[in-house]
């Protein structure tokens, strides 16, 4: 079975902070994701890597940084914290090969991050 | 652009019922793949069922089973025999073919099953 795990379940911060959220999956998939989800707006990608030191950005990139030094893990920094990141993030890992986006996300249990 | 449309914000059930979850989307697209993705209350997300939209037959994974208009860019799931377990957030969800990884996802239906 796929593992994905992340760091923390609940988080709290305070603004201004560095925060990081990290994600380790244990399949050796190539591609990874952080999602944020929000009541309402259903989930929105914020970065994906598709290989170690690969990233792109999302639909919501703005604030956030990723870093995938290690093909296992992929960790998302708030590099200062502000009280509209407060939400649930949620890490995705995808295997690769020819029809890569028809493979399962296997999706880790999210961290409900609070900045206050 | 993608855009993906779950027009039920909430809806609910008797146990033992059927019930469908509607989901519409938006591209310009010929090859994609369609996905309805379940989010139990403080569970991890899981896959329900995905359709391939080249396929003319309907997906159907047990209790679980899709209507797939792909002219009318519709996408529904429908849960038979709903059982206490059912409740959750489902999500719908698009990717493309050939192209970037990524999903775009709908905002979600939850969905409570009564006893």
């Amino acid at each position: 079975d796929v593992k994905v795990t992340q760091s923390s379940r609940y988080l709290v911060k305070r603004t201004g902070e560095k925060v990081f959220l990290e994600c380790v999956q244990d399949m050796d998939h190539e591609n990874m994701f952080w999602y944020r989800q929000d009541p309402g707006l259903g989930l929105r990608l914020i970065y994906f890597s598709y290989d170690v030191k690969m990233k792109e950005k999302g639909d919501i990139p703005e604030g956030y940084s990723v870093s995938r030094e290690k093909k296992e893990r992929f960790s998302l920094i708030l590099e200062s914290a502000s009280t509209n990141q407060t939400s649930m993030y949620l890490c995705a890992t995808i295997a690769g090969g020819a029809r890569v986006s028809y493979n399962e996300q296997f999706f880790g249990p999210g961290t409900r991050l609070t900045v206050l | 652009a993608q855009t993906v449309t779950q027009s039920q914000p909430e809806m609910s059930v008797q146990e033992a019922e059927t019930v469908t979850l509607s989901c519409t989307y938006d591209t310009s697209e010929n090859n994609y793949y369609l996905f309805w993705y379940k989010q139990p209350p403080s569970r991890q997300m899981i896959l329900v069922i995905r359709q391939e939209a080249y396929k003319q037959q309907n997906a159907t994974e047990n209790r679980f089973s899709v209507n797939f208009q792909k002219a009318a860019k519709s996408f529904s799931l429908k849960i038979s025999d709903s059982q206490l377990g059912d409740t959750a957030m489902y999500f719908c969800a698009f990717g493309t073919q050939g192209g970037s990884e990524k999903l775009v996802f709908g905002k979600g239906t939850k969905l409570t099953v009564n006893p």
